[in-house]
């Protein structure tokens, strides 16, 4: 069983609409939790972390559910500019290790 | 200021050969990692040094992989007898310390024939 499972989509999304994307983590261990942005040949860049009580920044909205064991995003207002590959991203332990990544959902936002 | 640089961007091989890549992580950061994404999929943690030394090598497919990281700065990731299922983008993060956030170079796209 994959670590980190994403739908893959591709979700193509009116500019102006509202779209969610979840993914589940299999290690009920896991510690810290984050959403990655990556756009297309380009490395992946930090779009927020994820905690238990939600967090939001400007239109995005992040939540984890540790007792069903995943992680939602939820993004308000789209624009054109958030098309791209969100990466889902767990870390396993409490301290300094590897990030395990999802495959990423793509996301187009179309005009 | 700098972010982690990366060379080459690309690099040609033939199956069988031996190649380096190179990461220049953000000055100060004593944490660096390398990931390996292949099309399609998200990038997968390779080793983690602290420092100098390999803190965490557990994502290393096999022993034609190795890297080392001497003086704590930069790091080389070394590939022996490149096979074609090497194919992949090379990823380099490095964090200020431990547990922090990471931030990834560009990459280098290892193309191997």
């Amino acid at each position: 069983r994959k670590e980190v499972e994403q739908d893959p989509g591709p979700f193509n999304v009116p500019e102006g609409a509202t779209v969610a994307f979840n993914c589940t983590y299999s290690n009920s261990a896991s510690q810290s939790f984050f959403w990655y942005r990556q756009d297309c040949r380009k490395e992946p860049k930090l779009l927020m972390s994820v905690y238990s009580s939600g967090n939001e920044d400007g239109r995005f909205t992040a939540q984890l559910n540790r007792a069903s064991q995943y992680i939602s995003l939820l993004i308000r207002d789209s624009k054109l500019s958030d098309s791209a590959t969100y990466l889902c991203v767990v870390t396993q332990g409490g301290g300094a290790d590897g990030l395990t990544f999802g495959k990423g959902t793509h996301l187009i936002i179309q005009p | 200021g700098a972010g982690v640089s990366q060379t080459p961007s690309n690099k040609v091989t033939e199956k069988g050969k031996y190649v380096e890549l190179r990461c220049d992580p953000i000055s100060g950061h004593t944490a660096l990692y390398w990931y390996r994404q292949s099309l399609g999929q998200g990038p997968e943690f390779l080793i983690y040094f602290q420092g100098t030394g390999a803190a965490d090598d557990s994502g290393l497919p096999n022993d034609r992989f190795f890297a080392v990281r001497p003086e704590g700065s930069v790091s080389t990731l070394k590939i022996q007898r490149t096979e074609r299922g090497d194919s992949a983008v090379y990823l380099c993060a490095s964090s200020p310390g431990p547990a922090d956030t990471q931030y990834f170079g560009p990459g280098t796209r290892l193309t191997v024939l």
